[in-house]
């Protein structure tokens, strides 16, 4: 079946760059996402990706995809603390509508 | 701007007591979710709504139903809650295959 793995935290330095990776089973994926969700709140839609694509760079974030190696990853340049939150990564074949969430990767700032 | 709402963000029942949570939307997007998310998890689909065909999940508890009763206003029932159920309930729309917008959620204590 489908599955979205992700590492559960990360830890970085205000300032330095994150990366937050993703691998995923479902050769058919299509879509790929990134949301983030702050303590307490919703899913916020960060960025996606088509499958098609490489790379896709929205100010200080950057999303890479490697298709063949079904690996996705989101940097976030200069991260800072307000940054820290869970991101999720999501994928979804192009027939279906319902996506497929990983577990979701905690990232911490510290000064 | 709010484009997917939910009502109340927090709500406390009783072990057993039936609990209503809404949803509403001003995206005038066609299909209509909910979640049930749990501390350090992947938001899990209980059912959606494609247009007005309400689509269950088969590990969904017969405990929870849905009502959509036009295409802005969703609903979630839990007929008797159980300290189980207590969990954060997020609500997502899109149109059609597209991209999925959470709501702020609803964070529902069980006592």
């Amino acid at each position: 079946g489908e599955d979205v793995e992700q590492s559960l935290f990360l830890s970085v330095r205000e300032g330095d760059s994150s990366v937050i990776n993703c691998t995923y089973t479902d050769s058919s994926s299509t879509y790929l996402y990134w949301y983030k969700q702050e303590p307490g709140a919703g899913l916020q839609l960060l960025t996606y990706i088509f499958s098609n694509m490489d790379m896709k760079q929205d100010q200080r974030l950057t999303v890479l995809l490697n298709k063949k190696d079904k690996h996705l990853s989101l940097r976030i340049a200069d991260t800072q603390t307000g940054d820290s939150a869970i991101y999720f990564c999501a994928e979804r074949a192009g027939g279906s509508y319902i996506p497929t969430f990983g577990r979701g990767t905690s990232l911490i700032v510290h000064p | 701007d709010a484009m997917v709402i939910q009502n109340p963000r927090y709500q406390v029942t009783q072990f057993g007591k039936p609990v209503t949570l809404s949803c509403s939307q001003t995206l005038n997007h066609n299909v209509m979710y909910w979640y049930q998310q749990k501390s350090s998890q992947a938001p899990k689909l209980l059912f959606h709504y494609y247009d007005k065909d309400f689509n269950n999940e088969a590990d969904t508890p017969d405990n929870f139903q849905s009502r959509r009763p036009n295409t802005s206003f969703c609903f979630l029932d839990i007929r008797s809650p159980g300290l189980g159920d207590a969990a954060m309930y997020l609500c997502a729309t899109s149109r059609s295959q597209e991209t999925q917008y959470f709501g702020p959620g609803t964070r529902l204590l069980v006592l």
